[in-house]
């Protein structure tokens, strides 16, 4: 069964900290990893976008890496401000006949900042 | 503002009901994906639909059907509401393929 697993469920680090969020994910076939940040009640942002032959992909302050053996990713952001306060959510691609269309979706990391 | 609209951003319904989502895509975007996030649950993939043309299906009810038109705006029909279909439904448009997908900023529908 297809599925993305994140951890931790929610993070508070205080402002200027870095941060590490960890996604496991079984996805069949696989075609890429995905991270977004959800701000509560809004659509959720795209940050990164792997293929399976890319290890790391950076987008500002955030890094994504991959590992396709072990089937792990994470979201390094680093120097935290209060507006990086969001749900950031693993989703990972399945490979249908050219459809993207099968994403699986982690439940997120819900990471506050604080001042 | 991705460029992604949808209407109405919220809609209150009795069980038994029906409704229709509407969402325009980005200019330029073929392709268009229809989510359903639940409270404190992940989004769940529900529909595909490019260049007017059903894609991928996902978990998506029978009471639920969509559909993209000529100018690619596409509908979400909701039939025979019940209160456990209350949740933020998201449609995203990509320009197909494994492209980035930018989403709306939903509806919250409420069944009462």
């Amino acid at each position: 069964k297809n599925q993305v697993e994140q951890s931790p469920q929610s993070l508070i680090i205080l402002e200027g900290k870095n941060c590490t969020l960890q996604c496991n994910y079984t996805v069949s076939p696989f075609s890429n990893l995905r991270w977004y940040k959800q701000d509560t009640g809004r659509g959720p942002v795209s940050l990164t976008i792997m293929t399976f032959s890319e290890n790391t992909k950076s987008n500002g302050r955030y890094t994504a890496t991959l590992d396709a053996d072990t089937k792990q990713s994470s979201l390094h952001i680093t120097a935290s401000q209060l507006s990086d306060s969001a749900s950031y959510i693993c989703v990972g691609g399945a490979n249908y006949g050219g459809s993207q269309g099968n994403l699986i979706f982690g439940k997120g990391t819900k990471l506050s900042v604080k001042p | 503002d991705s460029g992604v609209t949808q209407t109405p951003k919220h809609l209150i319904t009795a069980t038994g009901q029906r409704v229709t989502l509407r969402c325009s895509p980005r200019s330029g975007d073929l392709s268009v994906y229809w989510y359903q996030q639940s409270l404190d649950q992940g989004l769940q993939f529900l529909i595909h639909y490019y260049n007017g043309e059903e894609r991928a299906k996902g978990n998506i009810l029978e009471r639920f059907s969509a559909q993209q038109f000529p100018d690619l705006h596409s509908e979400l029909n909701l039939s025979s509401l019940e209160l456990g279909d209350s949740a933020l439904y998201f449609c995203a448009s990509s320009e197909g393929g494994y492209n980035e997908q930018f989403f709306g900023p939903g509806t919250r529908l409420t069944v009462l």
